[in-house]
């Protein structure tokens, strides 16, 4: 009965370059979210996924960054050209439905450096 | 725009006596909240819930309580033991289709002494 899974657990970035973050659902979750947390603050929703939909991205930057949740495979963060404000843990959640608990995994770290 | 406030960083108590915890929200709309536990390099991990139909939802040693017309939540832990030192958030949201997105406080880190 295998949770929600990230993976890497450690991303470290130069400036400039690319981070891709992964999330594998509990197993029967279709839907997905992913949250940010800066540094001493709480966690901010950035996106709510569907399998091959977004359902809501007002917590996603407009530049930058992407996130999808193909059919099949895991649901992928994707953060192009990363900044030093990029550095952050970024956790992903699953849940069988709307309105249902939302199950988080262990996060990513990203370091820019 | 923090919508769901915890205004304290930090708190101790000794094991055996109670912890409460305090959460704030500003925004009426919210009517479902939630209290997660996080230890360092893992991820936040559900305690217990309530719906803004009820005021006080307990579950072992936890209990939630809402007071909507002073839009305030607390959790009480009784009794506090050393295994409960995390940090706590509360989190709210929207409990309509298609607006699931949890809004999460700045955490509360609590230390049990034993």
């Amino acid at each position: 009965n295998a949770g929600v899974m990230q993976n890497p657990r450690h991303l470290v970035r130069r400036r400039g370059q690319e981070a891709r973050l992964r999330c594998s659902p509990v197993k029967g979750h279709s839907h997905v979210y992913w949250y940010r947390q800066l540094p001493e603050e709480g966690l901010k929703f950035m996106v709510y996924l569907q399998k091959e939909n977004i359902i809501d991205e007002s917590g996603m930057p407009k530049e930058r960054f992407s996130a999808e949740f193909p059919k099949e495979g895991p649901s992928i963060l994707r953060i192009q050209q990363v900044v030093r404000g990029d550095s952050a843990a970024y956790f992903c959640a699953s849940s069988r439905g709307t309105l249902y608990e939302q199950y988080f995994g262990p996060g990513t770290r990203l370091t820019v450096t | 725009d923090q919508q769901v406030k915890q205004n304290s960083p930090s708190l101790s108590v000794q094991e055996g006596r109670i912890s409460i915890l305090n959460c704030d929200y500003t925004n009426s709309m919210f009517d479902y909240f939630l209290w997660y536990k996080k230890y360092p390099a893992e991820g936040p991990t559900f305690l217990i819930s309530i719906s803004s139909i009820k005021d006080k939802n307990e579950d072992g040693r936890f209990t939630v309580f809402l007071n909507k017309s002073a839009k305030h939540l607390s959790l009480h832990i009784v009794p506090s033991q050393p295994g409960d030192s995390a940090v706590y958030f509360c989190a709210a949201r929207v409990d309509q289709t298609g607006a699931n997105n949890l809004f999460f406080g700045t955490g509360t880190r609590l230390t049990v002494i034993p």
